[in-house]
């Protein structure tokens, strides 16, 4: 079975400065997607950026960025620019690509502070 | 309204009592989830639906947990004789298709508290 850690449980940025949040997978196929989502305080989740797992170019997004490195089955996120509406818990979520539900699995979450 | 609505926003419930909690995807979506997200937690999947056919169900944490989509749009969560146990906040989500890269989009969720 797949799974997602984030060893994160709490980051704090400076406004302005880069931050970034880490995130691990295990799985055992070749074939899948990454995602980071973001989840305001008592808001609804939004999607940040996605990857697909056969892509080598690492996704952009604005300030938004990752790192997918595919042998280490690693995928963080780079958050340039700090503003202070980037405070919230951030997940990153697996998807199988060879599965028929589309089911996400998320990590347990990442909760970023962002100091004026 | 283009984004995924559910209600009610909070529900309060009595342990043994029945809930139904009420998911309105974006129109056309195909794919609609339901996840449930203990406090401070990560969602975990319970089920999938593709059009009214519920493809995968295997979330779902006990038999007490049933969820419908009956005419492939809105859905329906329903807990029966509930337990302290079931307090979360229940999302659900909908997207275009499951495969790919698409997006799911979520509401707001629904925050149900067993008393």
């Amino acid at each position: 079975a797949q799974t997602v850690t984030q060893s994160q449980p709490e980051m704090s940025v400076q406004e302005a400065e880069t931050v970034t949040l880490s995130c691990t997978y295990d799985t055992s196929e070749s074939d899948y997607y990454l995602f980071w989502y973001k989840q305001p305080p008592s808001r609804q989740m939004i999607l940040v950026i996605r990857q697909e797992a056969y892509k080598q170019q690492n996704a952009t997004e604005n300030r938004f960025s990752v790192n997918f490195q595919k042998a280490a089955k690693s995928f963080s996120l780079k958050i340039s620019d700090s503003q202070l509406g980037d405070a919230a818990m951030y997940f990153c979520a697996y998807r199988s690509g060879s599965s028929n539900t589309g089911k996400l699995i998320f990590g347990q979450g990442t909760t970023l502070q962002v100091k004026p | 309204g283009a984004g995924v609505s559910q209600s009610p926003r909070y529900k309060v419930a009595k342990r043994g009592q029945d809930v139904a909690l009420r998911c309105d995807p974006i129109s056309g979506h195909v794919s609609l989830f339901w996840y449930q997200q203990a406090l401070g937690q990560g969602p975990e999947f319970l089920t999938y639906f593709q059009n009214e056919a519920q493809l995968d169900k295997s979330g779902l944490p006990s038999d007490r947990f049933f969820a419908e989509r009956p005419e492939g749009s809105v859905s329906t969560l329903k807990i029966q004789r509930t337990q302290k146990e079931d307090s979360a906040v229940y999302l659900c989500a909908s997207s275009l298709a499951s495969s790919g890269i698409n997006e799911q989009f979520f509401g707001p969720g629904t925050r149900l508290t067993v008393l």
